[in-house]
Order: structure tokens, then C-alpha cells, then sequence
């Protein structure tokens, strides 16, 4: 299956400033999908990202918040903007489908304080 | 979009017990329904899936039963065991190219011996 590194692992940012997340794979993928887990709850899909366009945002999330680059099919970087302690979660890529299912990585656990 | 409701939310068992989780999903195009177990602080991890033309899948512990009619599913645990304790997510997709997964709210699973 595909291995995924992320980072960072875990950060903790002022209100107001913004945090680059980063995921890399190590073999192409066309999709590459980016979720928050807030505390104690559930994957939400933040949106689809696509080599080459504009990555595809799921209700409730907009690009200026979180914006996505997917420069080439290994690698893809997902910004939270303008951060407040909503924010605080944890956000995870994931990679997928393929014969083995979708991976995901291990995740950044983000504290906005 | 697809939407999967998980239930029960919590659920704690003797160990040797069984565990049963169930699902429904919402869009009839789904296809693949894997599920997945996060231990605290870590990221989830695939134990096992399912395809839609398929009614059942067992691997040794675990098995997972599909009723695509009524568009349910079940993760089935037998023989509990205290490391079997964490949050088990299910989640369904189309499976096809640019699809990504949806989430149930999760079942947080207490074996206790």
C-alpha cells in the first residue's frame, strides 16, 4: 500500500496566523483527499484534490479558508488560514482507491491558542 | 452526497464477548465499505472491507456482513480481547477514481476483563 508522510506532526499557533500542512506519498496517486477530525469526533472530508485544478471543496469549506496545493501526483499541501481556536483539530491526507483501500497519513494535530 | 449513520456510539463488552456495529448508508452507487480502527493518538488503521458484490468477509476475529438492499452493514468482533478496545469507524464510497471516503460518527468499543 501507498506510505504517506506528514507534517508536522503537531503544532500550536497564535489566532490569526496560518499553518502549512504537508503530505507526501511515496508512489503517484491521482486523488489525494484531506479530512479534520475534531476532538472526539468523526473524519470530515475537507475537500478532493486533483493534479492540475482546483481542488473540489465539500460543504461548509471554502478555499480561502483552506487553501490546497497539489503540484505533481506524489505530493499536496493543505493551508489553514487565519486560524482561531476552532481550529484546533486534528487534519489528516489520505490517498485511495486503490486495491488496498485508501491510507491515510498520520495526521497533524493543530492547537490554536 | 452519501451520508452513514453508525450506531451504537458507545458500546462495552466483557472480553470473550462479541462486538456488533452497524451502519446504513445513504447512496445506492456505493460500492466499497471498509472500516477502521483509530487508537488513541494515531491515525486509522484499515481492518477490514468489503465490496458490494460480496455479502460477507471474515478474517480470523473479524468479519464484516453486507445487505446491500437494505443498505446496511456490520462490522462483527468475536472473542474480544482488551487490546480490541478503541474507536472503530465505518465508511462507504463509490470506489471509483476521485471518490473519497464518508465517515460514520464512529463506536467507541470498551473490552474490559
Amino acid at each position: 500500500s501507498a506510505v504517506i508522510s506528514q507534517k508536522p506532526s503537531r503544532d500550536i499557533c497564535q489566532r490569526g496566523t496560518s499553518l502549512t500542512i504537508q503530505c507526501q506519498v511515496d508512489s503517484q496517486v491521482t486523488m489525494m483527499f484531506w479530512y479534520r477530525q475534531q476532538p472526539g469526533q468523526s473524519l470530515t472530508l475537507i475537500a478532493t484534490a486533483n493534479q492540475g485544478s482546483e481542488a473540489t471543496y465539500e460543504s461548509g469549506f471554502v478555499i480561502d479558508k483552506f487553501p490546497i496545493s497539489r503540484p505533481n501526483l506524489t505530493f499536496s499541501t493543505l493551508t489553514v488560514s487565519n486560524m482561531s481556536p476552532e481550529d484546533s483539530s486534528i487534519y489528516l491526507c489520505s490517498v485511495g482507491p486503490a486495491d488496498y483501500g485508501y491510507t491515510f497519513g498520520s495526521g497533524t494535530r493543530l492547537t490554536v491558542v | 452526497g452519501e451520508n452513514v449513520e453508525q450506531h451504537p456510539s458507545t458500546l462495552s463488552v466483557q472480553e470473550g464477548d462479541s462486538a456488533v456495529i452497524k451502519c446504513t448508508y445513504s447512496d445506492s452507487a456505493s460500492n466499497y465499505f471498509p472500516w477502521y480502527k483509530q487508537e488513541l493518538g494515531k491515525r486509522p488503521q484499515l481492518i477490514i472491507d468489503i465490496r458490494s458484490n460480496v455479502g460477507e468477509k471474515k478474517d480470523q476475529r473479524i468479519a464484516v456482513t453486507l445487505n446491500k438492499t437494505a443498505k446496511h452493514f456490520s462490522l462483527h468482533i468475536t472473542e474480544t480481547q482488551p487490546e480490541d478496545s478503541a474507536v472503530y469507524f465505518c465508511a462507504a464510497t463509490p470506489n471509483q477514481a476521485g471518490t473519497a471516503l464518508i465517515f460514520g460518527k464512529g463506536t467507541t468499543l470498551s473490552v474490559s476483563s
